[in-house]
């Protein structure tokens, strides 16, 4: 079936500091891939997305790359801010899902100041 | 345009009480999502309508019922609460389409606590 790996957190890194959350993911076909962020105290939001192979998703400053060959969707900011720190969720959607996301377990980020 | 709305944001029930979830969108969507939120699990779909009059059960529909009262609102009810039902509860709501995906828009949530 369907499934989505991500990294365990939390992640924590300091302000200006690279970021890359990993999340790699099952599916047959060619799922859609997308990345939601959770802010404290708040509802999920779509980050980014990406529906097929080779493109990239961008928002915010942060951006991942649809890699059908690795089967991977990892999340890369260039220097993340104390207002970056959230739960990052990596999901996709596929026919065989019937078009439901399929969520991995999500990655706490936590930047320090 | 308030989006997904949902009451109440936070409950705290003794185990066997009963409770409704309400869940409103003014979005114009026509599929809506009830989801739990348990610590390192992500989040659990516990079921979904796709169009208005129809329902469906997700991973974890044990303890749970839904009506899809309207196209702007899906309830989420539980008939006897148990502990293991303790957790953060989101709706969401999307355009759906069978072959293509739109984004999911989330409430802020209800956190329920069954003691």
């Amino acid at each position: 079936g369907n499934s989505v790996t991500q990294m365990e957190g939390p992640v924590t890194l300091s302000e200006e500091a690279f970021l890359t959350i990993n999340c790699t993911y099952t599916a047959t076909g060619y799922p859609s891939l997308f990345w939601y962020v959770q802010y404290p105290g708040e509802g999920l939001q779509l980050l980014l997305k990406a529906t097929k192979a080779d493109d990239k998703g961008s928002n915010k400053g942060f951006e991942a790359t649809y890699r059908k060959e690795t089967t991977s969707f990892h999340l890369e900011k260039g220097s993340v801010q104390v207002s970056d720190s959230a739960v990052y969720f990596c999901a996709l959607s596929s026919m065989d899902s019937n078009y439901q996301l399929i969520w991995g377990a999500g990655t706490k980020l936590i930047i320090k100041p | 345009n308030a989006g997904v709305t949902q009451t109440p944001k936070f409950q705290v029930l003794k185990t066997g009480q009963s409770m409704t979830l309400q869940c409103a969108q003014d979005m114009n969507h026509n599929s809506m999502y009830w989801y739990r939120q348990d610590p390192g699990m992500g989040l659990r779909l516990i079921y979904y309508s796709a169009s208005e009059g129809t329902t469906d059960k997700g991973e974890v529909p044990n303890g749970y019922n839904v009506s899809r009262l309207n196209k702007r609102e899906f309830s989420l009810r539980l008939e006897s609460a148990a502990p293991s039902q303790t957790s953060v509860y989101f709706c969401a709501s999307s355009v759906h389409r069978t072959s293509v995906f739109y984004e999911q828009y989330f409430g802020p949530g209800t956190r329920l606590t069954v003691t």
